[in-house]
């Protein structure tokens, strides 16, 4: 079965500063992989999403991440955050095959400061 | 396009009571999957329907059930509620199931348990 592990609970950051938010996962099988952000008092909404090829993947709003297979990381990062980014972010994984859900972490709460 | 729409948005009910969330997805899309949302635990699957078959199962008690119509609208029962049941619960319907496309989600119904 797939897990997914959100290293940080809660990450605060200064406006303009760079952020990661790091996601470790754990897979015998080959897996697609997301990110999810959930601003306050809304549903989830797909933000990126690394299903093959290229190993870095780039959001419209300036986020990317980088999938490494070798260290089973997901990294979301971004050079420059704004108080909108305010959120709780969501990593997930679902293997390429077969019939399984998405399986998500637990979440990390991003707080940009003024 | 109308998005994922859920019912009620809050409910308050009291332990032994049992309770019916329903969600009506995107037009067009079959797979309907829930999840249980709650402060430091995250995001929990529930189960996955597609094309009114139940796909998927999450690891909760049998207390838990669901079902898809025909129309693909979906509901969620929890059966003899314990306090513990109180959390976000998210609906979450997709196009199809080939596992890369995004899942998009409603707003959630908050149950409160008493």
């Amino acid at each position: 079965a797939q897990s997914v592990t959100q290293l940080d609970s809660q990450v605060p950051v200064f406006e303009e500063a760079p952020v990661e938010l790091r996601c470790n996962y754990s897979s015998s099988v080959s897996v697609y992989l997301f990110w999810y952000v959930q601003y306050p008092n809304q549903g989830l909404q797909l933000l990126l999403k690394y299903l093959s090829g290229s190993t870095l993947v780039e959001s419209i709003n300036g986020f990317e991440a980088e999938f490494n297979k070798s260290q089973t990381s997901f990294h979301l990062r971004k050079p420059s955050v704004h108080i909108s980014d305010t959120a709780e972010y969501f990593c997930a994984v679902r293997r390429n095959s077969g019939n399984t859900p998405l399986v998500f972490g637990k979440g990390t709460r991003l707080s940009v400061i003024a | 396009k109308a998005g994922v729409t859920q019912t009620p948005r809050y409910l308050i009910k009291t332990r032994g009571q049992q309770v019916t969330l329903s969600c009506s997805p995107i037009s067009g899309h079959r797979s309907v999957s829930w999840y249980q949302q709650t402060p430091g635990q995250g995001l929990q699957f529930l189960f996955e329907y597609f094309s009114e078959t139940q796909r998927n199962k999450g690891n909760f008690p049998g207390r838990f059930s669901g079902r898809q119509f025909s129309n693909s609208r979906s509901e969620m029962n929890v059966s003899t509620l314990e306090l513990g049941d109180s959390a976000l619960y998210l609906c979450a319907s997709s196009l199809d199931r080939t596992g890369a496309e995004k899942l998009f989600f409603g707003s959630g119904t908050q149950l409160s348990v008493l």
